[in-house]
């Protein structure tokens, strides 16, 4: 089963402009992570942020976590055509497998 | 250093047959997930396997079965295929000292006839 809802489903955006997705989630965790997957082949991780941190930085991607809200944020800034994927978040609890959200798609117009 | 790999790509089976997937993890990573991935019903947790033992499974029924090999690449068995078995299935594998970071190789898409 899913742990949580993604959102939007669906964005589509310009070239250049920041793009940002959340995820909102079920239960305890001891991280969340974003992944992001290309034309359904495999998932390519972004970032991960444990429970004990609010905000995180990885070049372009900026993930806040909001564990009273069980929710989650990726912003991407200054988009490209090449962000164009699916974008997941994924949590991970005291058993070790992922559990995903349902994701976004992501197009990035030229 | 190579990535996860799966084998095959792709896969055309009928109804009732048995079917194989392989993967070989990163080197030095213990841990190996597997994920079914079928159109509309989102990433589902399958099998996880650390050491040669079946760690967990997710809400699958028996005839979805694996193993892990000492040299810790694994296999995904399921039998008495079925239409809804058709997805992609995505390995994946991990360090435990990198928290729970899994590193996902590029997938073998099943198509159940």
């Amino acid at each position: 089963s899913q742990q949580g809802e993604e959102d939007p489903q669906a964005l589509s955006i310009q070239e250049g402009e920041n793009a940002t997705m959340n995820c909102s989630y079920k239960t305890s965790i001891n991280n969340l992570q974003w992944y992001r997957q290309n034309s359904g082949r495999g998932l390519v991780h972004l970032i991960l942020i444990r429970s004990n941190e609010r905000e995180k930085h990885s070049g372009r991607l900026r993930v806040t976590l909001d564990t009273s809200k069980k929710s989650s944020s990726l912003l991407i800034t200054a988009s490209r055509a090449a962000d164009t994927a699916s974008y997941f978040c994924a949590t991970a609890g005291s058993a070790r497998q992922l559990t995903f959200g349902s994701g976004t798609q992501l197009t990035v117009l030229p | 250093e190579a990535g996860v790999t799966q084998s095959p790509t792709h896969l055309i089976k009928t109804r009732g047959q048995q079917v194989t997937l392989r993967c070989s993890p990163i080197s030095g990573h213990t841990s190996v997930y597997w994920y079914q991935q079928a159109l509309g019903l989102g990433l589902q947790f399958l099998l996880w396997y650390d050491e040669g033992e079946e760690r967990n499974r997710g809400n699958f029924p028996p005839r979805f079965s694996g193993r892990q090999f000492p040299n810790y690449s694994s296999e995904l068995n399921v039998n008495a295929l079925e239409l809804e078995d058709s997805a992609l299935y995505l390995c994946a594998s991990s360090y435990f000292r990198e928290g729970n970071t899994q590193y996902f190789g590029p997938g073998t898409r099943l198509t159940v006839l």
